[in-house]
């Protein structure tokens, strides 16, 4: 069936650092592929999509392709802030349901 | 974007009773609203799908009469784990969809921390 791996947590970075979170899927079909954020105390919100090979998703700063050769869609960041310390998810959805990556929580110290 | 409400957010149950979660779509009407359930350092996991005024679908391995679902309206939905216990302490997310198109971003409400002692 559809799985997601990410990449495991915790992650913590100073500010200003460049983030990566790697993302791997496994599916059949041509699935959608989202990344959502859930801050502390709230609950998840979308925070990018791709729905098909080669597009980028992007958000508040944060990009993400959707790379069908390599099965992965990895999110990426070029300068973070204390203000994206969160817990990020990578979900995909094929014909029924979204399917989640376990979550990687990262830390922005300033 | 459209707010789902969940309460309450945390809640502490004695084994052997019954503990119900409310899930509220504040700003829209919902006609599909979804029961996950995740474990430390896992996955979101589905646990079932409720659709307005007809009874859940639940995902398999799940006991459909452990964790009772009704969506008797279109901004509220209720997950009620019945005889709870430990093994039962989990986090759990609801989120709503406005049409039954599932194309239709579904959005999530804070989560219940369960804890069964």
């Amino acid at each position: 069936g559809n799985s997601v791996t990410q990449m495991e947590g915790p992650v913590t970075l100073s500010e200003e650092a460049f983030l990566t979170i790697n993302c791997t899927y496994t599916a059949t079909g041509y699935p959608s592929l989202f990344w959502y954020v859930q801050y502390p105390g709230e609950g998840l919100q979308l925070l990018l999509k791709a729905t098909k090979a080669d597009d980028k998703g992007s958000n508040k700063g944060f990009e993400a392709t959707y790379r069908k050769e390599t099965t992965s869609f990895h999110l990426e960041k070029g300068s973070v802030q204390v203000s994206d310390s969160a817990v990020y998810f990578c979900a995909l959805r094929g014909a029924q349901k979204l399917v989640f990556g376990q979550g990687t929580r990262l830390t922005i110290n300033p | 974007g459209a707010v789902v409400s969940q309460h309450p957010s945390r809640v502490i149950c004695k084994s052997g009773t019954s503990v119900k979660i409310e899930c509220r779509s504040l700003d829209f009407q919902a006609t599909t609203m979804f029961w996950y359930r995740q474990f430390p350092k896992q996955s979101l996991m589905l646990m079932a799908t409720s659709n307005e005024g007809s009874k859940a679908t639940y995902e398999q391995g799940v006991e459909k009469d452990k964790f009772l679902i009704n969506h008797a309206s279109l901004t509220l939905s209720t997950l009620t784990v019945t005889s709870a216990h430990p093994e039962d302490s989990s986090f759990y997310i609801c989120s709503a969809r406005m049409r039954e198109d599932m194309n239709t971003e579904a959005f999530f409400g804070q989560g219940t921390r369960l804890t069964v002692v």
